[in-house]
C-alpha cells in the first residue's frame, strides 16, 4: 500500500511533442504529490509538486493533472525540448506525518529528439 | 540558493570496511534524510532524523546502517561492514520545519568491491 506506481518505464518524443507520464497509489492517506527530475549523475530536483485539493496545477511548460477519486496523477510536459531528456520520479508522501518521506515510483526516462 | 552538498562524490571501498558518507544539509532545514539508488532503479527511503534522533527508518536501514550529527551542521551515514549488495548513489537531503519540499544533494556514489 505504500507503493507508487509509474509508467512508462521509458519515453521517446519528438521536439515540440507532449510528454505524458502516469501514477498510481493506494494509500489514502497520502497528500502531497511531488515529481522529480533527474540528470544523469545528479540528484532528485523538485520540479512541480500538487496536493489533492486541486485537480490540476500548471507551471510553465509542466502540467499535474490529479484525480484523486481514481487515485492518479500524471505529469504533463508541454512542448517538450531535448535539454528535458532526463529520468522523471513521481513520489507521494503524508504531511504532517513523523517524516514526510517521499515514496518514489519506478521512473520514466524520456528522450527528446530533436 | 542554498544546496545540500554531500562529500565524497565517488568511493570505492573493499568488502567488510567502513564507509562514512558526510552531508551538509541547508542551513535553516530540520528535518534530514538519506536516500539510496541502486543504478537503475528508484530512489528508495534509508532513514529520516529530526531533533537529534532517528525518526523513520526502513527495513533497508538494519544494524550495519547509523546517522549521526555530530555538530550543527553535519549529517553522516555509517555502514558499518559494507557488503557488495550496498553499492549504490547515497542521497542526502533535508527538509524545513514548514513545507513539504525535501531538497536532494547529489549524492554520493559507493562501489564495494
Amino acid at each position: 500500500q505504500q507503493q507508487v506506481k509509474q509508467s512508462p518505464q521509458s519515453l521517446i518524443v519528438q521536439k515540440g511533442g507532449i510528454s505524458i507520464i502516469n501514477c498510481a497509489y493506494e494509500n489514502t492517506a497520502f497528500d502531497y504529490f511531488p515529481w522529480y527530475q533527474q540528470f544523469p549523475g545528479k540528484g532528485p530536483a523538485l520540479l512541480i509538486a500538487i496536493r489533492p485539493d486541486v485537480s490540476e496545477k500548471k507551471e510553465g511548460r509542466f502540467t499535474i493533472s490529479f484525480n484523486k477519486s481514481a487515485k492518479q496523477f500524471s505529469l504533463h510536459i508541454m512542448d517538450s525540448q531535448p535539454g528535458d531528456s532526463a529520468t522523471y520520479f513521481c513520489a507521494a508522501s503524508i504531511k504532517g506525518g513523523a517524516t514526510n518521506k517521499l515514496i518514489f515510483g519506478t521512473g520514466t526516462l524520456l528522450a527528446v529528439q530533436p | 540558493e542554498p544546496e545540500v552538498t554531500q562529500t565524497p562524490s565517488h568511493q570505492v571501498t573493499q568488502m567488510g570496511q567502513e564507509v562514512i558518507l558526510r552531508c551538509v544539509p541547508i542551513s535553516n532545514h530540520l528535518y534530514f534524510y538519506w536516500y539510496r539508488q541502486i543504478l537503475g532503479q528508484k530512489v528508495e527511503f534509508l532513514v529520516s532524523f529530526y531533533n537529534n534522533e532517528i525518526s523513520e527508518k526502513s527495513e533497508i536501514f538494519d544494524d550495519q546502517f547509523s546517522v549521526e550529527r555530530p555538530d550543527g551542521s553535519n549529517f553522516t551515514l555509517k555502514i558499518r561492514s559494507t557488503k557488495l549488495e550496498d553499492s549504490a548513489m547515497y542521497f542526502c537531503a533535508s527538509r524545513k520545519r514548514s513545507g513539504n519540499t525535501i531538497y536532494f544533494g547529489e549524492g554520493s556514489w559507493l562501489t564495494v568491491v
